[in-house]
């Protein structure tokens, strides 16, 4: 079974830094595409990042280029998004989710909350 | 604003057909696969929709998809209360090299 599950999430001051981990299992992690999605409160679906299946290649949103870094350990089939400079536009619940090559985002994880506040 | 562009909300009786659209330009839907997302209050999204009109083993045929120039739409045939939620179009931009989503569409069962 195909599992994708987030962790991280937390309350940051705006400025700070947080780092939030997707750790999947049930398929092999070093053979697909992921990305990371964010969902404001009450608002629509946000792409923020993305990373090719060998990690050769990296793409974020313009909202968070700059600030924001991809990056996978295969051998720990383990996702990872390091935000630093946060700000309090940034609050979401951010999911990670499996590109299925053209076949879209095909699972995605529950999602963990990103909080920026003073 | 997103640079693909639904309506925010559709609305439709039980049994009905509803159609929601999505559209963009020759950089995203003009020339890639668009996907379709389902949403429920506090859940996950769910795909609903691959490749333009493919369905994913478990969704029923009642919802469909179609893709002309430009423009994309989900169609959801004998609506059904359980279909209500939100549902957003996602597309690969060739010129922003980024993932765009619709704004989503509220659907609403009367």
């Amino acid at each position: 079974e195909v599992q994708l599950l987030e962790s991280g999430g937390g309350l940051v001051q705006p400025g700070g830094s947080l780092r939030l981990s997707c750790t999947v299992s049930g398929f092999t992690f070093s053979n697909y595409a992921m990305s990371w999605v964010r969902q404001a409160p009450g608002k629509g679906l946000q792409w923020v990042s993305a990373i090719s299946y060998d990690g050769s290649r990296t793409y974020y949103a313009d909202s968070v280029k700059g600030r924001f870094t991809i990056s996978r350990d295969d051998s720990d089939n383990t996702l990872y998004l390091q935000m630093n400079s946060l700000k309090v536009e940034d609050t979401a619940l951010y999911y990670c989710a499996r590109r299925n090559g053209d076949d879209g985002f095909d699972y995605w994880g529950q999602g963990t909350l990103v909080s920026v506040s003073s | 604003q997103s640079v693909v562009t639904q309506p925010p909300s559709a609305s439709g009786t039980p049994g009905q057909r509803v159609t929601i659209s999505c559209s963009g330009s020759s950089s995203n839907i003009g020339s890639k696969s668009v996907h379709w997302y389902q949403q429920f209050p506090g859940k996950a999204p769910k795909l609903l929709i691959y490749r333009n009109n493919q369905r994913p083993s478990g969704v029923p045929d009642r919802f469909s998809g179609s893709k002309s120039g430009t423009s994309a739409s989900l169609a959801i045939s004998g609506l059904r209360s359980e279909d209500e939620g939100d549902y957003y179009c996602a597309v690969w931009d060739d010129s922003l090299r980024s993932w765009l989503f619709g704004g989503g569409t509220k659907l609403t069962v009367l």
